[in-house]
């Protein structure tokens, strides 16, 4: 069965910078593309980008433009999303999602189970 | 860019029929996607490309689309069925395509 599963709560500083993973497994991993969606605390999803895990191409939201770097390892079917210049505001639960489709869909069918950030001096 | 507008709570009797709307200029050209999100954990998707649902979602569970609303229905609503739910779009109108979500309904089940 699909699962997604990622790393661990993480308290940062402002100004530092977080990198969340998400392991892949029970399907190919290089076959459908990953998304990042955050949630701040009593707040809705937000957007944050997608990785094309087998060429490695991204999109990011304007929002996170120059602040967001998403990767991955294809030999451990793990996705990553470093978050840099961490402000208050980026206090939330980061979740990756799998795109529904072969060809991207833009729709989620699998989530992660979010790792919380927190950022606080 | 453009935006996906929800109200943001819905209250329904159980057995009740709960509908929770979604509107947004785009979505007459666009599908739309409805997530259940129960406190605590991650969102679920409970119908993609408007009117579709997905295996293991219950039947009750319907959505529609008319113009630029499309309506996320749960007929004999149960207790089990209170959560967040929140409407999904794409937006081609820049580069590429970007995801759009609206702010969230929350539907309590009096």
């Amino acid at each position: 069965q699909v699962q997604l599963v990622q790393s661990g709560a993480e308290v940062k500083k402002p100004g530092a910078s977080v990198k969340v993973s998400c392991k892949a497994s029970g399907y190919t991993f290089t076959g459908y593309y990953m998304h990042w969606v955050r949630q701040a605390p009593g707040q809705g999803l937000e957007w944050m980008g997608r990785i094309n895990p087998n060429s490695g191409g991204t999109n990011y939201a304007q929002k996170f433009q120059g602040r967001v770097t998403m990767t991955r390892d294809t030999s451990i079917s793990t996705a990553y999303m470093e978050l840099s210049r961490l402000r208050s505001d980026d206090t939330a639960v980061y979740y990756c999602a799998r795109d529904h489709g072969v060809v991207v869909a833009y729709y989620f069918d699998y989530w992660g189970q979010g790792t919380l950030v927190t950022v606080s001096s | 860019s453009y935006e996906l507008t929800q109200p943001p709570s819905v209250s329904v009797s159980p057995g009740q029929t709960a509908r929770i709307t979604c509107s947004g200029d785009a979505l007459p050209k666009q599908y739309a996607y409805w997530y259940q999100q129960k406190p605590g954990q991650a969102p679920v998707l409970v119908i993609y490309k408007d009117s579709e649902r997905p295996s293991g979602i219950p039947e009750r569970f319907s959505g529609s689309s008319s113009g630029t609303t499309v309506t996320l229905t749960i007929s004999g609503v149960q207790a089990e069925d209170e959560a967040d739910y929140y409407c999904q779009s794409a937006d081609s109108s820049g580069t590429y395509p970007s995801v759009l979500f609206g702010g969230g309904t929350k539907l309590t089940v009096l």
